[in-house]
């Protein structure tokens, strides 16, 4: 399954399936990038973070994919597990930067 | 290693009272970052505090908010006479240096009644 950030905030999933979760951002002068999963009264998670000399990076069943010319940032996890059912967010900084810049999210919902 | 403490969980106060939320950063993290975070929205940035100096407060109301972060003791956020539009999920986080290695708080939940 695959989401379009903000136009399709949900994203519905047969457990073992990829699911691609699609993150836009606005700052060109971003240069490093988070997931983070957030489940049900928690706090953000860290999943995964790239920096914007790569374009990708891999980590146990999930892969962040970063397109600076479209300023585009995906999440692919690999055979999702109903563990994996939360919201997404994308976050971005600068090296100057003193915050990070949070997405709306993305709900991840795994059908078992 | 204990992560980043933020009490209380929830926390219900009516609208005029005075709201502190309080938060350990993880040892040996100086840097600590409060977050809020309405209903099905994403974080917004409020404050960014290194012991005892506010560093980028660009993200806090201007009235009614403030934040302290003490040599000795938690970091504090304090919402003064609260009114409805405060009720929210308070995040904290902590970090080593700057936006590297971002850890978060579980958070408190603020309920304006």
């Amino acid at each position: 399954g695959e989401s379009v950030g903000l136009h399709l905030p949900t994203l519905s999933v047969q457990e073992g399936d990829n699911s691609i979760i699609n993150c836009a951002y606005s700052n060109s002068a971003s240069d490093y990038f988070i997931w983070y999963k957030q489940e049900s009264g928690k706090g953000p998670q860290f999943i995964i973070d790239i920096r914007s000399n790569m374009d990708k990076r891999q980590g146990q069943r999930v892969t962040v994919l970063l397109n600076k010319t479209v300023k585009h940032l995906s999440l692919q996890i690999a055979a999702t597990q109903p563990g994996d059912s939360a919201v997404y967010f994308c976050a971005e900084t600068s090296n100057t930067g003193n915050q990070f810049y949070f997405g709306t999210g993305t709900s991840l919902t795994v059908i078992p | 290693n204990a992560g980043v403490m933020q009490n209380p969980r929830h926390l219900v106060r009516r609208r005029g009272q005075e709201a502190r939320l309080r938060c350990s950063p993880v040892k040996g993290h100086s840097h600590v970052y409060w977050y809020r975070q309405l209903p099905e929205e994403g974080l917004k940035f409020m404050v960014y505090l290194q012991k005892e100096n506010i560093i980028d407060e660009s993200g806090m109301p201007k009235e009614r908010f403030s934040a302290e972060f003490p040599k000795e003791g938690p970091s504090i956020l304090r919402i003064q006479q609260v009114v409805r539009g405060d009720s929210a999920a308070y995040f904290c986080a902590s970090s080593p240096s700057g936006t590297y290695g971002y850890t978060f708080g579980s958070g408190t939940r603020l309920t304006v009644v």
